[in-house]
């Protein structure tokens, strides 16, 4: 998974509470991604960063805050859980600046399986 | 709005037949094609990216076609593996002077039979 690690790989939590999801990569990458992947839906971009405390949010960023305090690490945190917020979500490292995403492969790690009961 | 339609949504085949899966996008405008593959419990990986002006990219077994004017694409994969059996994502890259984004498909789920 190209440098990347996700923690947790995977959490069940309640209702209500913050949770942490933390993306840790080796790769020097610039730009990182979150992304949620559902059933019936594509992945969608939840935020993302330019570098250190550099970031913007993506088209689900609803409910979601995200830092990055260092160039490896990049945390997603959920202010207060809630049961849609169930779902896989992947970070993504890239040398593609998030203004033309495209341009360079996109390299995911492993995911975290969360579940908000 | 811009969209990408996979289908089939789901294939089963025998191990060493071919088949072929579609990917019809209304993105604009266009900057590329990515066919990425996903395997069970892992993040997806890329296959092959195509521009405007390629028509067709090869990676191994696995060939990617760019029909830019329907705006289509195929990945066909030849003499399956029971490896192959996974989640295939089309990914349309739009750009514009304002700015680019990724738009994903919902994937095909292969499996792959002895």
């Amino acid at each position: 998974d190209a440098g990347i690690t996700q923690s947790p790989r995977h959490k069940v939590t309640e209702t209500g509470t913050p949770v942490t999801l933390r993306c840790h990569q080796t790769e020097n990458h610039r730009y990182m991604y979150w992304y949620r992947q559902d059933p019936g839906h594509g992945l969608r971009l939840i935020h993302y960063s330019y570098g250190v405390k550099d970031t913007d949010k993506g088209e689900v960023s609803d409910g979601y805050s995200v830092s990055r305090s260092k160039t490896e690490d990049f945390l997603l945190t959920l202010e207060s859980a809630t049961s849609s917020q169930t779902s896989v979500y992947f970070c993504a490292i890239s040398e593609s600046n998030p203004r033309d995403p495209g341009s360079y492969e996109q390299y995911f790690g492993p995911g975290t399986r969360l579940t908000v009961t | 709005k811009n969209q990408v339609e996979q289908s089939p949504q789901s294939l089963i085949i025998l191990e060493g037949k071919n088949c072929t899966l579609q990917c019809n996008y209304t993105v604009s405008p266009f900057s590329n094609l990515r066919w990425y593959k996903q395997d069970t419990g892992r993040g997806p990986v890329s296959l092959t990216i195509m521009t405007f002006s390629e028509n067709t990219k090869s990676n191994g077994r696995y060939t990617a076609t760019l029909d830019a004017d329907t705006k289509q694409s195929s990945l066909h994969i030849t003499a399956s593996q029971l490896s192959d059996s996974a989640s295939y994502i089309c990914v349309v890259s739009a750009l514009n002077n304002q700015g680019g984004k990724l738009i994903f498909g919902q994937g095909t789920e292969l499996s792959v039979k002895p």
